[in-house]
């Protein structure tokens, strides 16, 4: 069965960065797009972008450029963001989700993390 | 960018009632290859969201049939034929025809 394991909950200062991860499984890792999302406290979904592991492309929301970077290992079918300069306006729940290719839905979602930006 | 704006933004049901959630789009969802991009999801607390309907209609596999979408162009609907105890949570609509995708700002469903 389709499983997004993502990583444990992040404490991190001001100004520094953080990566996050999201392992695969159960399914082709390579063929499906991997996209972020991200929930604030007590607010609503923003996306992020995505990335296609398969090649490596990426699509990023304008409002995280130079933000968030997404990567991918296909050796290990893990799925990574990054997030830069970090102030406390970062600090949310990041979802990492899959879209089968060419579907324009995310029908599996990993647990979240929640980043903490604090000093 | 797309906003997508759901009314109501609270909703309080009793088990067994029928209840909808409007979605409006402040551009037209229909997509140049002739598709609707147009999903509805369902955050239950303290956990992640989860697919229910997919291109406006489509019920995505092992969603209860009580659920059901409709609507074209800026203007949509999410119904539920007689709530039950697991439906309570924050449902959102999100758009997948222009980038970057958005989300309603969601409706809490709430039991009476």
């Amino acid at each position: 069965q389709v499983q997004l394991q993502q990583s444990g909950t992040e404490l991190v200062k001001p100004a520094s960065s953080v990566k996050i991860s999201c392992k695969a499984s159960g399914y082709t890792f390579t063929s499906n797009y991997m996209h972020w999302i991200r929930q604030q406290p007590g607010n609503g979904l923003e996306w992020i972008g995505w990335i296609y592991p398969g090649n490596g492309n990426t699509k990023y929301n304008q409002k995280f450029d130079g933000k968030a970077t997404l990567t991918a290992d296909k050796s290990s079918s893990t799925a990574y963001m990054q997030l830069s300069s970090l102030t406390s306006e970062d600090s949310a729940v990041y979802f990492c989700a899959r879209e089968p290719i060419y579907n324009n839905y995310f029908d599996y979602w990993g647990q979240g993390v929640m980043v903490t930006v604090s000093s | 960018d797309v906003v997508l704006t759901q009314t109501p933004p609270t909703l309080s049901a009793t088990i067994g009632q029928s209840v909808s959630i409007s979605c409006r789009s402040s551009q037209s969802l229909l997509d140049s290859d002739g598709d609707t991009y147009l999903n509805w999801l369902l955050q239950r607390p303290g956990q992640s969201p989860q697919l229910l309907i997919y291109s406006v209609s489509n019920l995505e596999s092992g969603v209860p049939n009580r659920f059901s979408g409709s609507g074209s162009e800026t203007d949509f609907t999410l119904k539920i034929s007689g709530v039950e105890a697991e439906d309570l949570g924050v449902y959102y609509c999100m758009q997948a025809t222009h980038a970057p995708w958005t989300f309603g700002g969601g409706t809490k469903l709430e039991l009476k």
